[in-house]
């Protein structure tokens, strides 16, 4: 059974690109959520995507965007890239319904240079 | 609003010590869980536990134990006997259920732990 798969593994951008990052869910989850983690900070929420809608959003800018597609797997895309958006995105899935029950993704190191 | 504190940013012991985490956490919604996460230096979050705010009994797993207490929103975690293979950066979570507007519930996270187990 295979878990929360995100690629690429590390991105290397410049300011001012755009990027995508990539998430397969858990086999039998239908719920996506993206978290970006900087450096030496807790992981913040950025949005989740259930039946290829947003759900919810965290305190992010419209930069951050996402998509979700019916086999449920999901991308992340950054527009305008900042230094400040460095960081270690991570991709969580679950089961509506058990969103409590969570597995993250081994995550996709974003450096913006 | 949810909010998740960690005191403690970053603790040094000695092999075989003991060693609590301590996790604070503030929500006025009266169904909730609370988690931990371990992360090692490979980034991936790995899940430790999960309580709901219905069950205050403590937990003990192997070396591992929590202490959940509702009247001071604390949620504590001690590992015995510490090992190397301990070293990890440990977070501390919060999710409030029902607040999603379908899909499910995010999740609020501490800043995190680091602690470091010499041998």
């Amino acid at each position: 059974d295979a878990g929360v798969t995100q690629s690429p593994t590390h991105l290397i951008k410049t300011r001012g690109q755009q990027v995508t990052l990539r998430c397969s869910p858990k086999s039998g989850h239908d719920t996506v959520s993206w978290y970006q983690q900087a450096l030496g900070q807790g992981p913040q929420f950025i949005f989740q995507y259930y039946e290829e809608e947003e759900r919810q959003r965290g305190n992010f800018p419209d930069r951050f965007s996402g998509h979700q597609f019916p086999n449920y797997s999901s991308e992340l895309n950054v527009n305008a890239l900042l230094l400040g958006d460095s960081a270690l995105y991570l991709c969580a899935s679950s089961l509506v319904g058990l969103g409590y029950e969570q597995y993250f993704g081994p995550g996709t190191r974003l450096t913006v240079t | 609003a949810q909010k998740v504190t960690q005191a403690q940013t970053e603790i040094s012991v000695v092999e075989k010590e003991d060693v609590t985490l301590d996790c604070v956490y503030e929500t006025r919604d009266t169904t909730y869980y609370l988690f931990w996460y371990k992360q090692p230096p490979s980034g991936e979050l790995v899940f430790l536990i999960r309580r709901n705010s219905f069950d205050e009994q403590n937990e003990i797993s192997g070396r591992y134990s929590w202490n959940f207490q509702k009247s001071t929103s604390s949620f504590n975690f001690t590992i015995t006997a510490s090992q190397v293979v301990d070293s990890a950066v440990y977070f501390c979570a919060l999710t409030v259920v029902g607040r999603s507007q379908g899909g499910s519930e995010k999740l609020v996270f501490g800043k995190g732990t680091k602690l470091t187990v010499n041998p």
